[in-house]
């Protein structure tokens, strides 16, 4: 199957620092996604990706969708305290018709950030 | 507009007894996804489905495990004869047919602790 690996595993920062952390595939996926997972809760969703090349930013998080559709990037500018949490790449092929797949995931990255 | 919803939040069972997890999708959703994640771990596909098929059940244990999303009410999840292997987070996501069939979004899913 599919495998994707992302890194890094964890990141300790200092308040206002930008992080960036990514993910790359053994295969291509049509669409990516980012989400945040804090202790005992779901993923939400930050970011999707439906384009090679294509670029997104929601507030103070950017993230591209690589060109060979292999790999994705995202960053978090001036990190903040609730920055906090596990953050998770995950890649979908579309399986076709009205059917759309599964998403694979990273093993996320555990972000700290210190006052 | 409410989000996904999972119940119960946390289960725990002895080792032969049976498991049911629930999930009611988003308003407007038609299509559930059901992951598990072990500790320190990213999520793992295990069935999708629409209201009343099984669209990709590759991720499921071919043993013990079953998933149904009936024409009415909550899709179920459902592990008979429980080992303490299965003791996870159970996720399930739910995703519209228009316009971002590629989103899901995540409930906060149900802790199986397996005694």
């Amino acid at each position: 199957g599919q495998q994707l690996n992302q890194s890094p595993q964890s990141m300790f920062i200092q308040e206002g620092e930008d992080v960036s952390m990514n993910c790359t595939s053994s295969s291509i996926f049509n669409t990516w996604l980012w989400y945040k997972q804090d202790p005992g809760e779901g993923p939400v969703l930050l970011i999707a990706l439906y384009k090679a090349g294509e670029l997104t930013s929601n507030g103070r998080l950017t993230a591209q969708f690589g060109i060979t559709r292999k790999d994705s990037f995202l960053n978090i500018s001036a990190s903040i305290p609730s920055d906090v949490g596990i953050y998770f790449c995950a890649g979908q092929l579309r399986a076709g018709g009205t059917s759309y797949g599964k998403l694979t995931f990273g093993q996320g990255t555990i972000l700290t950030v210190h006052p | 507009n409410a989000g996904v919803m999972q119940n119960p939040r946390h289960l725990v069972r002895r080792r032969g007894q049976e498991a049911r997890l629930r999930c009611s999708p988003m308003k407007g959703h038609s299509h559930v996804y059901w992951y598990r994640q072990l500790p320190e771990e990213g999520l793992k596909f295990m069935v999708y489905l629409q209201k009343e098929n099984i669209i990709d059940e590759s991720g499921m244990p071919k043993e013990r495990f079953s998933a149904e999303f009936p024409k009415e009410g909550p899709s179920i999840l459902r592990i008979q004869q429980v080992v303490r292997g299965d003791s996870a987070a159970y996720f399930c996501a739910s995703s519209p047919l228009s316009p971002s069939p590629h989103e899901q979004f995540f409930g906060p899913g149900t802790r199986l602790t397996v005694l």
